[in-house]
């Protein structure tokens, strides 16, 4: 266990329609990563926060937006969904300050199909 | 931005066999270099990471070494074994400021017993 939780597992919907992923990082992780992982792509990288700011954006989408709470955690909001939406998302923390090794902390992910 | 190039995309070995993946990158300020395994339906986890400060790195059966010179390094797996069946993904990154991993592509390793 990684201490990172994602909500929902899975989760089925259709084109046109809203999904919000929720992540809640380890405990005193300040950082959250966001990343799509559809199928031969790899790893993605979305965006990135730091202690409730935007620090680091990456390849996402203008339909896509994410935010970071006073308690830490993420959400990750994607909108107009489309079928080449569909993959898995994963949030990732990392250690903060003098515990910062380098090492991201993934959760279970998030499946996303859209039909 | 940085960008990884990893190869091969797909390994197959027999138990017992080296495996041998190989990562390039292209920003030669980045310094540090982990690599994740992603077993079936799990999350990636780290496995060994290598420092641009150390030429390689070496954990039991797997062992991770740096050429900073070419910007390539490579994941070296001895013995394998059908457990370390998985995908393994390779990153690079800079240190300090605002850290972003990027990824290769992953390397689908099998493993027949």
């Amino acid at each position: 266990d990684s201490g990172v939780t994602q909500t929902p597992k899975h989760l089925i919907t259709a084109t046109g329609q809203r999904v919000t992923l929720r992540c809640s990082p380890r405990s005193g992780d300040l950082s959250v990563y966001w990343y799509q992982q559809s199928l031969d792509q790899g790893l993605q990288f979305l965006i990135q926060y730091y202690n409730g700011e935007e620090r680091a954006k990456g390849n996402i989408l203008e339909r896509f937006s994410a935010q970071q709470f006073p308690d830490l955690h993420s959400e990750l909001n994607l909108s107009s969904l489309e079928l080449g939406d569909s993959a898995l998302y994963f949030c990732a923390s990392s250690s903060s300050g003098t515990g910062y090794t380098g090492e991201l902390f993934f959760g279970e992910g998030s499946r996303l199909t859209v039909l | 931005g940085e960008n990884v190039e990893q190869h091969p995309s797909t390994l197959s070995v027999q138990e017992g066999d080296s495996a041998v993946i190989k990562c390039t990158y292209s920003d030669s300020a980045s310094n540090y270099f982990p690599w994740y395994k992603q077993e079936l339906g799990k999350r990636p986890q780290l496995i060994i990471d290598i420092r641009s400060n150390v030429g390689e790195k070496k954990d039991q059966r797997i062992a991770v070494t740096l050429n900073k010179t070419a910007k390539h390094f490579s994941l070296h797996i001895t013995e394998t074994q059908p457990e370390d069946s998985a995908v393994y993904f390779c990153a690079a990154s800079k240190s300090g400021g605002s850290y972003i991993p990027t990824f290769g592509r992953g390397t689908s390793l099998i493993v027949h017993p």
